[in-house]
């Protein structure tokens, strides 16, 4: 099956700084997912993005799918960003696999 | 946008019996809902998939017999631990993959279920 590595595992932050999230896939997908997990573990949609660039206020994503990675930018962090990254992935009608996530903590 | 409601959000059960987790999708149909597995500070591990009107399908290592998954209807597929254990608790998630513009074929997940045995 699909293989999807997430770097860094951990990452601790400075509040206002930015910082960029890596997934990488082993397989062609025609779906990835980002995802934030907050404390109580609901897992919120951050970005549907198998291909492209989208961008959310300060978060944004790029997928390169020719060349089977995608990233999460996050720009001027705060503590609430605080939690865990999930990337997760789908090739035709399968369901999504994930990654083992980056934890980040956000500190003021 | 696309909701999917699970309940309930949090149970601690005995030993031994069995608990019931519902997933609905409330404003889309789901012909197939997805049910995984998170382990304290681990990623969320697939269990099995729903399918609307057949068996489910489950993943290797998880007990059929153990984890049952009805699919009775396009919004609703429950999940019941049987005589359950506490190497049975974890956090339960679900999840459906909307085919509409509404849910922009992504998937969406449930708020999942803290299962606790004692």
């Amino acid at each position: 099956g699909i293989q999807v590595e997430q770097s860094p595992p951990d990452l601790i932050l400075q509040e206002g700084a930015n910082s960029t999230l890596r997934c990488n896939f082993s397989d062609s997908v025609n779906n990835l997912q980002w995802f934030h997990q907050n404390p109580w573990g609901q897992l919120i949609n951050l970005f549907y993005i198998p291909s492209g660039t989208k961008q959310n206020g300060r978060l944004s994503a790029t997928t390169v799918a020719t060349e089977r990675y995608s990233l999460l930018y996050i720009s001027s962090s705060q503590t609430t960003d605080s939690g865990v990254y999930f990337c997760a992935v789908a090739s035709g009608n399968t369901p999504l696999v994930f990654g083992k996530g980056t934890r980040l903590s956000v500190t003021a | 946008g696309a909701v999917v409601s699970q309940h309930p959000s949090r149970v601690i059960c005995k030993s031994g019996t069995s608990v019931k987790i519902e997933c609905r999708s409330l404003d889309f149909q789901a012909t197939t809902m997805f049910w995984y597995r998170q382990f304290p500070k681990q990623s969320l591990m697939l269990m099995a998939t729903s399918n609307e009107g057949s068996k489910a399908t489950y993943e290797q290592g998880v007990e059929k017999d153990k984890f049952l998954i009805n699919h009775a209807s396009l919004t609703l597929s429950t999940l019941t631990v049987t005589s359950a254990h506490p190497e049975d608790s974890s956090f339960y998630i679900c999840s459906a993959r909307g085919l509409t513009e509404l849910t922009n074929y992504g998937y969406t997940f449930g708020s999942g279920t803290r299962l606790t045995v004692v």
